[in-house]
């Protein structure tokens, strides 16, 4: 149980164009899913937090208006990498948990994006 | 200021040679510390939770366990499927949004 499924595994587009990655919940509902973003060998860092039917609240230091993301059902959170530029290449995975309190979070196996 | 240190960066070991990674936090007040294995190229799975000092999990060939200041995951004759990056991650008392604070993880190897 907890599935979680990140859409694509891999990308690589070009300086000034968007990307849109997919998060699903496949066996439970998420009312909250998180966005990371890895560096090689690093750990991982907290862009923001996806709340279903509201606003994301983003960690300090993130661009809210190139990084967008949308929670529109409880199953589904997108992130969006907006006029995207080479140093915006990482490794971006999402996260969920089922919604008891401390219940540990399920992770998606990221996206590797490629900006060149 | 909540901080998760890991050590060692790196550890390489013979198969069937135990050791153990360790998990160093400072947090205010700890609501859980985490433990997942990461693979390359991967998001990471969920291992254990640990809530209060003393307590201990286990799970194949891995033993987690937690003191006031740290966590151990103690790894018993491991295998080269158990290479991979294993991370530790904590959630202070006060967090109500599920905030993790995630260390740098240990890349384990294990040779055959």
């Amino acid at each position: 149980g907890a599935v979680v499924s990140q859409h694509p595994s891999r990308v690589i587009c070009k300086s000034g164009t968007s990307v849109k990655i997919e998060c699903r919940s496949l066996d439970f509902q998420a009312t909250t899913m998180f966005w990371y973003r890895q560096f090689p060998k690093k750990s991982l860092m907290l862009m923001a937090t996806s709340n279903e039917g509201s606003k994301a609240t983003y960690e300090q230091g993130v661009e809210k208006d190139k990084f967008l993301i949308n929670h529109a059902s409880l199953t589904l959170s997108t992130l969006t990498v907006t006029s995207a530029h080479p140093e915006d290449s990482s490794f971006y995975i999402c996260s969920a948990r089922t919604g008891r309190d401390n219940s540990p979070l399920h992770f998606g196996n990221g996206t590797r994006l490629t900006v060149t | 200021e909540d901080q998760v240190t890991q050590s060692p960066e790196a550890l390489r070991l013979q198969e069937g040679e135990s050791s153990s990674l360790n998990c160093s936090y400072t947090v205010s007040g700890l609501r859980g510390l985490f433990w997942y294995r990461q693979d390359p190229g991967k998001g990471p799975e969920f291992l254990f939770t640990l809530y209060s000092a003393g307590e201990e999990k286990e799970k194949e060939r891995l033993k987690a366990t937690l003191t006031k200041k740290e966590s151990f995951l103690h790894i018993t004759a491991p295998k080269p499927e158990d290479s991979a990056t294993y991370l530790c991650a904590v959630r202070n008392l006060m967090d109500s949004s599920y905030k993790l604070i995630f260390g740098s993880g240990t890349r384990l190897l294990v040779r055959p």
